[in-house]
């Protein structure tokens, strides 16, 4: 059961336009959200994250978007550059900040492609 | 500078061998984790340890063993029972009511 899902394998931008990032989750416990990025053969680094108790949350370049009736949230990268190029995880938790903290579910991936 | 370390980068071994991944952290964090990725999926808990002497198994203990003697020290062994275990395998670090999780450079498995 993949409680966290990213639908999209793979996605391609020009360099300077704006890269949406989605996933979708089904477990109503998550009240933390986190989006990583990985490049081959290297650990995750932690890009941006956002609460269950907001909707939106800013860091430079990267936005992240959380709809939680919809149980869905997005990532925004703007403008995109070259070397934003890399695979991009979501991650949720449940409990945040108490037993579980740390104990990430996370999606498939999505493959980020910016073009010159 | 202060961060996780798993050592080696690449590791092949025979398989009905059990083999054992290292991984150290000085950043003073209470909880570590070990997280496994194959191809095309994303990362999934093997085990996780919230204090020393204590772990707890993830999604896909089945297979695995940890110990955690020391705060900064967790190593995972893969056993022979673990059916399917080539794969990439990382390992993570929290701050005590944290969920943002450090993660070290990985160790790919190789078994031949």
């Amino acid at each position: 059961d993949q409680q966290v899902k990213q639908n999209s394998p793979s996605l391609s931008v020009q360099e300077g336009r704006i890269s949406i990032l989605n996933c979708d989750y089904t477990n109503s416990m998550f009240d933390y959200f986190l989006w990583y990025k990985k490049y081959p053969a290297e650990g995750p680094t932690f890009l941006i994250s956002i609460s269950s108790i907001k909707d939106k949350n800013e860091d430079g370049r990267f936005t992240v978007f959380l709809n939680k009736s919809a149980k869905h949230l997005s990532l925004h990268i703007v403008p995109s550059q070259p070397g934003d190029s890399a695979v991009y995880f979501c991650a949720a938790s449940a409990n945040a900040g108490g037993t579980s903290y740390g104990k990430l579910t996370f999606g498939q991936g999505t493959i980020l492609t910016v073009h010159p | 500078d202060g961060g996780i370390t798993q050592s080696p980068k690449y590791l092949f071994r025979k398989e009905g061998q059990n083999v054992t991944l290292s991984c150290e952290q000085n950043l003073n964090h209470d909880a570590m984790y070990w997280y496994r990725q194959d191809p095309g999926q994303g990362l999934r808990l093997i085990y996780y340890s919230q204090i020393v002497n204590d772990f707890q198994k993830g999604d896909i203990a089945e297979g695995y063993s940890v110990s955690r003697e020391k705060k900064e020290s967790f190593p995972l062994t893969v056993t022979s029972a673990q059916k399917n275990p080539t794969a990439f395998y990382l390992c993570a670090s929290t701050n005590r009511g944290s969920t943002e999780a450090f993660f070290g450079q990985g160790t790919r498995l190789t078994v031949v």
